[in-house]
């Protein structure tokens, strides 16, 4: 099945500081779409990506929806610390009819220094 | 905040005895979903509905049933828990467009213990 490997598991930055993560697959998909999760909280939809090569932003985060379609990054700009938490990439493909298949990425964790 | 609520919000129970999980959405979305979520497995979809009384299986469906009498809830049934189900599930809805696109948005989760 498909499969989405996101990197880096986790990060440790200092306030301030930019952030990049990815997720990248074999398979293509239709749409990508990015989460962030709170401990004790599900996950919140930051942004959707719907075409090869869209560039979206949402306030301080900035993702990519990569030519290849197999790929995506999603950018933090000048971290805070209310941006801890566990990202999730999703990846989603539509194959006909009610045949709809979203995967998700592991996470990466972010942890943001004062 | 997309409409959706869970209940219970935590429970425990033992080896061997039914549970339900009840999802609630109010944004009256076609598709809804549970999912479960566990460390080193990330979300792993168990059961799919795309209309009254259309469900599908997912990925790890062994073990849960699912009901949709209304398009408002959607039930996840463990006919019979076991400890391997312990874990933290969560319901999705969305809106498929006509091109296909999908985005789920996701209910605020049910921590489920069994001893």
């Amino acid at each position: 099945g498909q499969q989405l490997n996101q990197s880096p598991q986790s990060m440790f930055i200092q306030e301030g500081e930019d952030v990049s993560m990815n997720c990248t697959s074999s398979s293509i998909f239709n749409t990508w779409l990015w989460y962030k999760q709170d401990p004790g909280e599900g996950p919140v939809l930051l942004i959707a990506l719907y075409k090869a090569g869209e560039l979206t932003s949402n306030g301080r985060l900035t993702a990519q929806f990569g030519i290849t379609r197999k790929d995506s990054f999603l950018n933090i700009s000048a971290s805070i610390p209310s941006d801890v938490g566990i990202y999730f990439c999703a990846g989603g493909f539509h194959s006909g009819g009610s045949n709809y298949k979203l995967t998700f990425g592991k996470g990466t964790l972010l942890t943001v220094n004062p | 905040d997309a409409g959706i609520t869970q209940s219970p919000r935590h429970k425990v129970t033992e080896t061997g005895t039914p549970v339900t999980l009840r999802c609630h959405q109010t944004e009256n979305h076609r598709y809804m979903y549970w999912y479960r979520q566990d460390p080193g497995h990330g979300l792993r979809l168990i059961h799919y509905s795309y209309g009254v009384k259309d469900t599908d299986k997912g990925e790890v469906s062994d073990g849960y049933s699912v009901s949709r009498s209304k398009t408002e809830d959607f039930l996840l049934t463990l006919e019979s828990a076991t400890s391997s189900q312990t874990s933290v599930y969560f319901c999705a809805i969305s809106s498929r467009t006509s091109g296909g696109t999908d985005t789920q948005y996701f209910g605020p989760g049910t921590r489920l213990t069994v001893l």
